[in-house]
């Protein structure tokens, strides 16, 4: 079975600063996809970013990255310029790619605080 | 632009009662799921589907059936409420396996 790890149960950032969120997984595929996932108050899930294994730069969106170490299955975010809207539950998910007919294992989630 | 919608958006059970939790999608997506949410456990997959008339179990699919009849929607039920089944659901779908969801925006259910 799959598992996705994410330590940091909660952290804080100052608004403008950089925060990583850290996420591990645990994956046999070869070929296979990761995701960060934002959950706001309003309960909405956002996908934020998307990487595909096989591929080896990391993918971008605006102010979020990714650090892909395939090697190491580690697949933080890196949210840089802080907003007081990107205050939410982040959560890291996996899909084991081939047969798994698009089934997303999450981790546990990260909930961030950014302070004015 | 309805994306996916979730109905209801809250409800309060009680212990034994039986409802259903509908999923619609007007995209055209094959696969639908239906996860629940818990404190400090992420999202848990209960059932799913990849087309069609096709369901499958997911990761705790235990006092749950689903149905998925036409291809839009996507049925959760529970025949027998328990309060272990307080949770949040979330219904998601996506055109393929390598894509991120689309999900609605959840069910608030309470079994008391």
């Amino acid at each position: 079975a799959q598992t996705v790890t994410q330590s940091q149960p909660e952290m804080s950032v100052q608004e403008a600063e950089t925060v990583t969120l850290s996420c591990t997984y645990d994956t046999s595929e070869s070929d296979y996809y990761l995701f960060w996932y934002k959950q706001p108050p309003s309960r909405q899930m956002i996908l934020v970013i998307r990487q595909e294994a096989y591929k080896q730069q990391n993918a971008t969106e605006n102010r979020f990255s990714v650090n892909f170490q395939k090697a190491a299955k580690s697949f933080s975010l890196k949210i840089s310029d802080s907003q007081l809207g990107d205050a939410a539950m982040y959560f890291c998910a996996d899909n084991a790619g081939g047969t798994s007919y698009g089934k997303l294992t999450f981790g546990q989630g990260t909930i961030l605080t950014v302070h004015p | 632009n309805a994306g996916v919608t979730q109905t209801p958006k809250f409800r309060v059970l009680k212990t034994g009662q039986s409802m259903t939790l509908l999923c619609a999608q007007d995209m055209n997506h094959e696969y639908m799921y239906w996860y629940r949410q818990d404190p400090g456990m992420g999202l848990r997959l209960i059932h799913y589907s990849v087309g069609e008339g096709t369901t499958a179990k997911g990761e705790v699919p235990d006092g749950y059936n689903v149905s998925r009849l036409k291809k839009q929607n996507f049925l959760l039920g529970l025949e027998s409420a328990a309060p272990s089944q307080t949770s949040v659901y979330f219904c998601a779908s996506t055109p393929t396996g390598v894509y991120g969801y689309t999900f609605g925006s959840g069910t608030r259910l309470t079994v008391v």
